[in-house]
C-alpha cells in the first residue's frame, strides 16, 4: 500500500472524450508532482505544484490540465488526448520545506487512448 | 542538471551482494544522490539518499567518493523479491530520472 492514492487505477477513453485523473495524499506534504511513464522507459516529469502553485511546466501539451484545489489533493484533467497519450500516470507528493527530499509515488493510472 | 548514466542490466543470483554504480560527472555542490526502486506496474521507492560518503539503511548502503562524481547502490543478499528498475537521480528540486538499471535476480 502506499500513501499517494491514485484512482482510477486504469483509465480507457476515445479521443474526444474527456476525463480527470485524481491523486490523494494525507501527509501534509506541499508539493505535488505528475510524471507520464511509457512502457520500459523511466519517468518524465510532467508538472510541479508548490504549496498549491505550479511551479514547473514541463512543456506538456496543453491537452493535459494540472490543478490543485488543495493541499492534499492534485488532478490531471485530460481532452482530445492522442494514442501516444497513452501510459503509464504517476503522481507523487514530498515536504518542500527541505532541500531535496524523497518523493513519495503513487502506483499511477494505467492510460489507454483508443 | 546533471545527467546520470547507469547500466542498462544486470543480473545476480539469490544470496549475492549487488552494487550498482551511476556516473554524474557534473553534479552540482547542492545535489543530493537518491536511488529508487521500480517494480512493474508500480509507482518507484525510495531506497537511500546521500550527499557524501557512505549512507546505511535497512535494505542498502550508498558509496559516494569525496569527488561525488559517481555513486554505487550496494544491495546485500539480495533476494528474487529484488528483480526491478533502479534508478539514481541526483539533483535538489527537480526530479530528472535517467534509464535506470534492469536487475535480473536468479534463483
Amino acid at each position: 500500500d502506499t500513501e499517494v492514492t491514485q484512482t482510477p487505477k486504469h483509465l480507457v477513453m476515445g479521443m474526444t472524450n474527456k476525463k480527470s485523473l485524481k491523486c490523494e495524499q494525507h501527509m501534509g506534504h506541499r508539493a505535488m508532482y505528475w510524471y507520464k511513464q511509457k512502457a520500459k522507459k523511466p519517468p518524465e516529469l510532467m508538472f510541479v505544484y508548490s504549496y498549491e502553485k505550479l511551479s514547473i511546466n514541463e512543456s506538456v501539451p496543453s491537452r493535459f490540465s494540472p490543478e490543485c484545489p488543495n493541499s492534499s489533493l492534485l488532478n490531471l484533467h485530460l481532452h482530445a488526448l492522442q494514442p501516444e497519450d497513452s501510459a503509464l500516470y504517476l503522481c507523487a507528493s514530498s515536504p518542500p520545506d527541505r532541500i531535496f527530499q524523497p518523493q513519495h509515488f503513487g502506483d499511477g493510472t494505467r492510460l489507454s487512448i483508443l | 542538471l546533471a545527467k546520470t548514466t547507469q547500466p542498462i542490466s544486470m543480473d545476480s543470483y539469490e544470496g549475492q551482494e549487488v552494487n550498482i554504480t551511476c556516473s554524474h560527472n557534473n553534479i552540482a555542490t547542492n545535489d543530493y544522490i537518491t536511488w529508487y526502486q521500480q517494480f512493474p506496474s508500480q509507482g518507484p521507492r525510495f531506497i537511500i539518499q546521500g550527499y557524501k560518503t557512505k549512507v546505511t539503511n535497512e535494505v542498502a548502503s550508498l558509496f559516494i567518493p569525496a569527488d561525488r562524481k559517481s555513486s554505487t547502490l550496494s544491495l546485500p543478499r539480495v533476494s528474487l523479491s529484488d528483480t526491478a528498475v533502479y534508478y539514481c537521480l541526483v539533483g535538489t528540486y527537480k526530479y530528472i530520472f535517467g534509464t535506470g538499471t534492469r536487475l535480473k535476480v536468479l534463483a
